[in-house]
């Protein structure tokens, strides 16, 4: 079974200061890809990053990074000098490998509010 | 390029009542995934549909069943509403079924159905 965490269920941070969004995933799959998407207000979900599991090179995009690890299985997120539209709901998600593409299990998600 | 659209966008259903979402996919996109997503919990896997088949399914029972046309939209419906199926209804599409080097899913803003 799959299974994903993301401890965090709200932060509250000031604009410019950096945040990180932690996520902790289950699978006993040797091959399986990890997801970040966004959700605004608006509720579409917004896909942001996806990593393979033989690929732990961490990702900077911007103000957004990413740290894989798995020895940890964690596989965090980072916004750097953060802005008030950053304000949203982040899922971390899993999907195993050989797996049709839709079938993505999401964590409980974190809600992250920006103040100016 | 035409995103995923879904219709309606809220709905309000008394218990008992059978329901049909519906869901135009991006365009070049041949499969069709849908998710439940509760109030505050992150998106839950209900069924995928690749050219018209059935392809893989969630923790959802048989009252819950969908379509996928031949021009690869879709639609999702709930018969005998119960209370607890209130949720944002949310519809991706992709191109394909294996989750390697393909593009992401794509989700469409939802629809918000609320059963009294």
């Amino acid at each position: 079974a799959q299974k994903v965490t993301q401890a965090q269920t709200e932060i509250s941070v000031v604009e410019k200061e950096d945040v990180t969004l932690d996520c902790v995933y289950e699978t006993r799959d040797t091959t399986y890809y990890l997801f970040w998407y966004k959700q605004p207000p608006s509720g579409e979900l917004v896909f942001l990053i996806r990593r393979n599991s033989f690929d732990e090179q961490n990702e900077i995009s911007g103000r957004y990074s990413w740290n894989f690890q798995k020895s940890t299985s964690s596989f965090n997120f980072t916004i750097t000098a953060s802005q008030v539209v950053d304000s949203a709901v982040y899922f971390c998600a899993l999907l195993p490998g050989g797996t049709s593409y839709g079938k993505l299990t999401f964590g409980q998600g974190t809600i992250l509010t920006v103040h100016p | 390029e035409t995103g995923v659209t879904q219709s309606p966008t809220h709905l309000i259903k008394t218990r008992g009542q059978q329901v049909t979402l519906r869901c135009s996919s991006q365009s070049g996109h041949n499969t069709v995934s849908w998710y439940q997503q509760a109030l505050g919990q992150g998106p839950q896997f209900i069924f995928q549909y690749y050219r018209e088949e059935e392809n893989g399914r969630g923790n959802f029972p048989p009252r819950f069943s969908g379509l996928q046309f031949p021009n690869y939209s879709s639609e999702l419906n709930v018969n005998a509403l119960e209370l607890d199926d209130s949720a944002l209804y949310l519809c991706a599409s992709s191109q394909g079924m294996a989750g390697g080097n393909l593009s992401p899913l794509h989700f469409g803003n939802g629809t918000r159905l609320t059963v009294t």
